[in-house]
Order: structure tokens, then C-alpha cells, then sequence
């Protein structure tokens, strides 16, 4: 079973673009979906990315995930940064045992 | 309004069990599969458990199996997780979630509800 790691905080200005990164322990990052949820203070998850870079309804376009077989990571970016996208983001994926693995979480504060 | 609401979060003593239940609303809830995510407080979300439409497939993180059973009863459109042997370090806010039918994703989060386990 593998371990997906993310920084812990990422911090940037309002109107600039972060990048969080996710990497997987092993096995390749290609062989189960990525997704990426959203956790603000005091609420419940919500995914802004899924299956590696497909945005759910709803979701701004300044939210977008790829991922990088030479690194074997995932990464979500946010352009055009707002305050309202300070949150918890944590990416997630499967293992072949079909059970859920969720990183550690990245804190992304917006100042 | 299409909803997961949690119940039956407590406080128990260590070695002792609860049941939790989420409740759906406003959508056809026999044809998804539901996940329990935990939390710790002031940590990271824990992957728990899974149940698929008509409970063909179940799974269960490895630090769980043994002492947590899920379950579904589509009749009422309620999810269980029954949890047995219960240890301070299952002390969090147990979120249940539906997959989308579009693929894995979690499309779908209740509010939680805290489970403290202490003596």
C-alpha cells in the first residue's frame, strides 16, 4: 500500500496562482484516479478536482489538477487566488484494495 | 435538498461501542455506494470504510477491520457503521459520503458527527 504526501502549508497573494503538490510512495501515480478536496474551517469536504484533473460542477475554472508520471505526482493549482480559497485541500486516491487513501492535507493560506 | 445527515455520536467509554447512522434524503440512495471518512481533531481525513449498491462489495481500512462493521439498509435510506473495541485514538468526526456515479469521487458529505472516546 502506498502514502500520498503533501506540504504541509503553501501560502501566496491574492490574484497569484499556487501549486500543491501531492506524491504518491509508490507505485505509479497513473494507476488510480487523484482527487482533490477542499476543507474550510468548520465545514465538511468538498471535492474541487477529480479523476485527476475534471472539475465538478460548480467549481471554478481557476482550479485545475494534473498529474506528473516522472515525478509520480498529483497537483492541484489555483489561479487568480481569493481570500475565500483559504481552506485544507487534501488529495485522495485508491489503493488495489479498493481502499481509500487520503493525504496528510496542505493548509493554503491566501495574504 | 439532496443530504447525508449523521447520527448517534457520543461519548463512550474505551472498549465500548457505538452505532452511527446517516441518513439520506432526496435521492435515489440504493444505487450508490457510501463511504465513512473520519477526522481527528485538529487532523487529517481518515479514509474508514465503503459499501457498494446492494452490498456486493465492502472494505475496510486496515486499522479498523475486526472492529468496525458497515452496513445499509436501503429501505430506509440509512447507512450504519457499528463500532466495537473502541480506542481513545478513534476519538474524531465521522463524515459518511456518496461516490458519484460518474466514478470514485466523494460528491456528497454529510455534516459529521464527533465520537469521543474517553474515560
Amino acid at each position: 500500500n502506498f502514502m500520498l504526501t503533501q506540504p504541509h502549508s503553501v501560502s501566496e497573494s491574492p490574484g497569484k496562482t499556487v501549486t500543491i503538490s501531492c506524491t504518491r510512495s509508490s507505485g505509479s501515480i497513473a494507476g488510480n484516479y487523484v482527487q482533490w478536496y477542499q476543507q474550510r474551517p468548520g465545514s465538511s469536504p468538498t471535492a474541487v478536482i477529480y479523476e485527476d484533473n475534471q472539475r465538478p460542477s460548480g467549481v471554478p475554472d481557476r482550479f485545475s489538477g494534473s498529474i506528473d508520471r516522472s515525478s509520480n505526482s498529483a497537483s492541484l493549482t489555483i489561479s487568480g487566488l481569493q481570500t475565500e480559497d483559504e481552506a485544507v485541500y487534501y488529495c485522495q486516491s485508491y489503493n488495489k484494495n479498493s481502499q481509500g487513501v487520503f493525504g496528510g492535507g496542505t493548509k493554503l493560506a491566501v495574504l | 435538498e439532496v443530504q447525508l445527515v449523521e447520527s448517534g455520536g457520543g461519548l463512550v467509554k474505551p472498549g465500548g461501542s457505538l452505532r452511527l447512522s446517516c441518513a439520506a434524503s432526496e435521492f435515489i440512495f440504493s444505487t450508490y455506494t457510501l463511504n465513512w471518512v473520519r477526522q481527528a481533531p485538529g487532523r487529517g481525513l481518515e479514509w474508514v470504510s465503503s459499501i457498494s449498491s446492494e452490498s456486493i462489495h465492502i472494505y475496510y481500512a486496515e486499522s479498523m477491520r475486526g472492529r468496525f462493521t458497515i452496513s445499509r439498509d436501503d429501505a430506509k435510506s440509512s447507512l450504519y457503521l457499528q463500532m466495537n473495541s473502541l480506542r481513545a485514538e478513534d476519538t474524531a468526526v465521522y463524515y459518511c459520503a456518496r461516490v458519484a456515479t460518474s466514478g470514485t469521487w466523494l460528491d456528497l458529505w454529510g455534516r459529521g458527527t464527533l465520537v469521543t472516546v474517553a474515560s
